[in-house]
């Protein structure tokens, strides 16, 4: 079975330019969790889709963070404009609601801003 | 603020020891527990999980929770190199508030 599908692996950009994050949950999960990771705050929750609803945005950093879950196969985390603090792992995870929640996480995109 | 804490450390053992992970947590309605390992440069993988008190076993690995005292523990029998990873705790209320530690780096020496 095919795992949580993330695109692009690496992203290397420029200081205000707009990155698109892509990820595909595992089929049949309902709930698709946005991560970040960085040495010095860890692993951070940025906001979670349960059936393709945004329960949850709170640690979305700013505004110039988004994500979308437009069906059940897909969602976009999307800086505009990028800064080079924002550069970090990202990983998406996907889990079925009930009664584990065990999540399954994604190969990670690798984001540099420059 | 629903906190998760871990020693950091690093935690060396011998191979074929048992290691020992420990992981408090502040939220008292937490419901469901989770071990992951991350390798450096890869995703956390899913260990274990753990929703009642008491002990769990899967092979190797023992996960522990005692809610009383806000403490879940990881116990890895028979320690092997290829278990050398960092470890995260997570703790969420019915799959919602997700929050993971910081998580513990072990190193197990041949």
């Amino acid at each position: 079975d095919a795992g949580v599908i993330q695109s692009p692996r690496h992203e290397v950009t420029e200081m205000g330019q707009e990155v698109t994050l892509r990820c595909k949950p595992i089929s049949g999960h309902n709930s698709l969790f946005w991560y970040r990771q960085t040495m010095m705050r860890g692993l951070e929750l940025l906001i979670y889709f349960n059936n393709n609803v945004p329960i949850d945005d709170s640690g979305m950093p700013e505004d110039r963070f988004s994500a979308k879950m437009p069906n059940a196969s897909f969602s976009t985390l999307k800086i505009q404009p990028s800064e080079p603090r924002d550069s970090a792992v990202y990983f998406c995870a996907s889990s079925v609601t009930g009664p584990s929640y065990e999540q399954y996480f994604g190969p990670g995109t690798r984001l540099t801003v420059t | 603020q629903k906190e998760v804490e871990q020693n950091s450390g690093p935690l060396s053992v011998p191979e074929g020891a048992i290691a020992s992970l420990n992981c408090t947590y502040s939220d008292r309605g937490s419901q469901s527990f989770f071990w992951y390992r991350q390798y450096s440069g890869k995703s956390p993988e899913l260990i274990m999980s753990i929703y009642s008190n008491g002990d769990k076993e899967d092979g190797r690995f023992t996960a522990q929770l005692n809610k009383a005292s806000q403490y879940v523990s990881l116990l890895i029998r028979d320690s092997q190199p290829s278990d050398s990873a960092t470890y995260l705790c997570a703790v969420s209320i019915y799959g919602q508030n997700f929050v993971f530690g910081p998580g513990t780096r072990l190193s197990v020496l041949p």
